[in-house]
C-alpha cells in the first residue's frame, strides 16, 4: 500500500522559514516524480511544485519561485519542502504527491500538513 | 500564465447524468485529468489522459477533451458522488489546476 506521510508543518510568522518532509513508503520511490500541492482553507488546489526521479529537475509555481526549494533523499525515500520568505497567502494544507512532475500524472496524495503564516 | 476554468456548481439529481466542463486554451491538444475530493479527504484520481480510469474508479465516470474543453461526465449519479472535481493540466511544465466545481447530487 502506497503511503505518504507528512510532518513539519505548524505557525510561522510573516517572512519566517519552515521545512516539510514527506516519507514514502509502498512504491518504489525512485521511479516516481513527486511533488508539492497545496490548499489554503475553503479553496481549490494549487500546485507548488514538483521534482524528477532523480532530483535533475524542478520546476515551480510562479507564487513561490525564488523562495520555496524541493528536494528529496532517495536513499531515505523521502520528499522535501524549504519554504522562506514564507507570506500570510502561503497559509495551507500542503500535500506531498506521487506524480505531478515532468508531464506525469498525481497518482497518490498524502494526507497534507498545515501551514499557517500569522503574526 | 495558464488558466483552466470549471463551473463553481452543478447540480444532478440522483440516477440523472452529470456534466463537469473545464475550459483552457487549446485543452484539447494537451491531456486532461480528473480529480475527486471530498470533504475532510485528499483528492483522488478519477480520470487522466482525457478518457482512462484508474483501477478501481467506477465505470459511470468518463472523460473527453476537444478543442477548448474537456468534460468529465457521470453516468447514473448516485449520491456518493458529491464531492468537488478539480480538472488538471500541464502547460509549459507548470501543473494546472481549474478552480473546482462542486457537485450536489440533490
Amino acid at each position: 500500500e502506497v503511503q505518504l506521510v507528512e510532518s513539519g508543518g505548524g505557525v510561522v510568522r510573516p517572512g519566517g522559514s519552515l521545512r516539510l518532509s514527506c516519507a514514502a513508503s509502498g512504491f518504489k520511490f525512485d521511479d516516481y516524480g513527486m511533488s508539492w500541492v497545496r490548499q489554503a482553507p475553503g479553496k481549490g488546489l494549487e500546485w507548488v511544485g514538483g521534482i524528477n526521479w532523480n532530483g535533475g529537475r524542478k520546476d515551480y509555481a510562479d507564487s513561490v519561485k525564488g523562495r520555496f526549494t524541493i528536494s528529496r533523499d532517495n536513499a531515505k525515500n523521502s520528499l522535501y519542502l524549504q519554504m522562506n520568505s514564507l507570506r500570510a497567502e502561503d497559509t495551507a494544507l500542503y500535500h506531498c504527491a506521487r506524480g505531478g512532475a515532468e508531464g506525469g500524472i498525481i497518482v497518490n496524495w498524502g494526507q497534507g500538513t498545515l501551514v499557517t503564516v500569522a503574526s | 500564465s495558464y488558466e483552466l476554468t470549471q463551473p463553481p456548481s452543478v447540480s444532478v439529481s440522483p440516477g440523472q447524468t452529470a456534466t463537469i466542463t473545464c475550459t483552457g486554451d487549446k485543452l484539447g491538444g494537451k491531456y486532461a485529468c480528473w480529480y475527486q475530493q471530498k470533504p475532510g479527504q485528499s483528492p483522488v484520481l478519477v480520470i487522466y489522459e482525457d478518457t482512462k480510469r484508474p483501477s478501481g474508479i467506477p465505470a459511470r465516470f468518463s472523460g473527453s477533451n476537444s478543442g477548448n474543453t474537456a468534460t468529465l461526465t457521470i453516468s447514473g449519479t448516485q449520491a456518493m458522488d458529491e464531492a468537488d472535481y478539480y480538472c488538471q493540466a500541464w502547460d509549459s511544465n507548470i501543473l494546472v489546476f481549474g478552480g473546482g466545481t462542486k457537485l450536489t447530487v440533490l
